[in-house]
């Protein structure tokens, strides 16, 4: 089956600073992957998401990036925020359906 | 339109014991997909429902089980609980046939004792 790895599992970063947290997954026929971001005792929201078809997405200071051929994919925050802190998940799926296989998470502090 | 909603929202039992979690999916929406979050294993797949029939499933054990009613309304159903079962239970939301965003609910707290 897929298997998600995501790095690093700590960040902390200043705030105004980029952060950039990475994930590889296994299977590739893997065509989604969709970050999440989860607050301390919040559900999991989604911020981002691209498709095998895409290079590259942005959504404000948000920007995801794909390498099919590698297999890897990036999540980008730029300008971060103390509001930016959190634990952010990415996921990839295969298709014939909405199974989600989730990376490990990263813990993302934005200190002042 | 409202969100997805969970019942209940904690809930203790212990071991031996069986334990019945619901999820409403978003108005309108025909698949509902039930996780396992835990410290140790983070978010694991459990099962996902699409108009009443299982459409894809986990690697979990058979005590867990799932069902999915006309009105979309999902059920997961853990028997003979082990202290492992205890972990934050989210289910979510999506519109249409695969790959759509999937919206969570705030989860349930399961505490197996």
């Amino acid at each position: 089956g897929e298997n998600v790895e995501q790095h690093p599992s700590t960040l902390s970063v200043q705030e105004g600073d980029s952060a950039v947290i990475k994930c590889t997954y296994s299977d590739s026929a893997s065509n989604y992957f969709p970050w999440y971001k989860q607050e301390l005792g919040k559900r999991p929201q989604l911020i981002i998401d691209i498709r095998s078809n895409v290079g590259e997405k942005k959504d404000q200071r948000i920007a995801v990036t794909l390498n099919k051929t590698a297999k890897h994919f990036s999540l980008h925050i730029t300008e971060t925020q103390p509001e930016d802190s959190a634990v952010y998940f990415c996921a990839a799926s295969t298709g014939g359906g909405n199974k989600l296989t989730f990376g490990t998470g990263t813990q993302l502090k934005v200190e002042l | 339109k409202a969100g997805v909603t969970q019942t209940p929202r904690y809930l203790i039992k212990t071991r031996g014991q069986q334990v019945t979690l619901s999820c409403s999916p978003i108005s309108g929406h025909r698949s509902v997909s039930w996780y396992q979050q835990t410290p140790g294993q983070g978010l694991q797949f459990l099962f996902e429902y699409f108009s009443e029939t299982q459409r894809n499933k986990g690697n979990f054990p058979g005590r867990f089980s799932g069902r999915q009613f006309s009105n979309s309304r999902s059920e997961m159903n853990v028997s003979t609980l082990e202290l492992g079962d205890s972990a934050l239970y989210l289910c979510a939301s999506s519109s249409d046939w695969y790959q759509e965003t999937q919206y969570f609910g705030p989860g349930t707290r399961l505490l197996v004792l």
